[in-house]
């Protein structure tokens, strides 16, 4: 069975205080791992496609990587509109829909 | 702005009742999905559908139906309602089944009493 497991289910950072959220995953054949940022009482809004080890993107102070096993969103000194719900989510091969972790919540403190 | 608009944005239900929630995309995306998002739990797909004419079921299907009679509307109908089908619904959209960039609508936030 396909799983996503996100952890911290909560994390709670100073402004400034660089940190990572992780992404573990068993998807078979897996075609591409997603990060979304959700904020309170919206919608997800995507991030990132990550799709081989070794990959690497980059938006403002997000920075998502992708191992053989799991994802990590780093987060350089963060700021209070970073705080949101990071979900992320696995898919394998063919057009199967995507399998969501139940995400980290962040809160960046001024 | 292009999107996906789902409506009613808030709905209080009395158990037994029938309910449709309403999904419409102008993207012109092949792919929409149906999800649930509970506290505890995470977004967990109902239905989805890869293409106009066809549907599939998700995780957790039962109590609920859906239908895909052309590309840009997906709406979700929960024949009888029951109190554990409350819950916060979300309609996304994908351009095609295979892409992980959902677009999401702002939610149905539906209570069954």
């Amino acid at each position: 069975e396909d799983q996503v497991t996100q952890s911290p289910e909560a994390l709670r950072l100073q402004e400034g205080e660089s940190s990572s959220l992780n992404c573990s995953y068993t998807v078979s054949g897996l075609r591409g791992l997603f990060w979304y940022r959700q904020d309170p009482g919206k919608g997800p809004e995507f991030l990132f496609t990550l799709y081989s080890a070794g990959e690497e993107k980059e938006k403002e102070r997000l920075k998502a990587t992708l191992t053989k096993k799991e994802s990590f969103l780093h987060i350089t000194a963060p700021k209070p509109e970073d705080s949101a719900t990071y979900l992320c989510a696995g898919a394998h091969s063919g057009n199967t829909p995507l399998v969501f972790g139940k995400g980290t919540r962040l809160s960046v403190i001024a | 702005i292009a999107g996906i608009t789902q409506a009613p944005t808030s709905q209080i239900l009395a158990a037994g009742r029938r309910m449709t929630l309403r999904c419409t995309q102008d993207m012109r995306h092949n792919a929409m999905y149906w999800y649930r998002q509970d506290l505890g739990l995470g977004l967990r797909l109902i239905h989805y559908s890869n293409t106009a004419g066809t549907t599939g079921k998700g995780e957790v299907p039962d109590g609920y139906s859906v239908s895909r009679a052309n590309t840009d509307d997906f709406p979700l109908t929960l024949a009888s309602a029951v109190p554990s089908q409350t819950s916060v619904y979300f309609c996304a959209s994908s351009a095609q089944g295979d892409t992980g960039e959902l677009f999401f609508g702002e939610g149905s936030r539906l209570t069954v009493l």
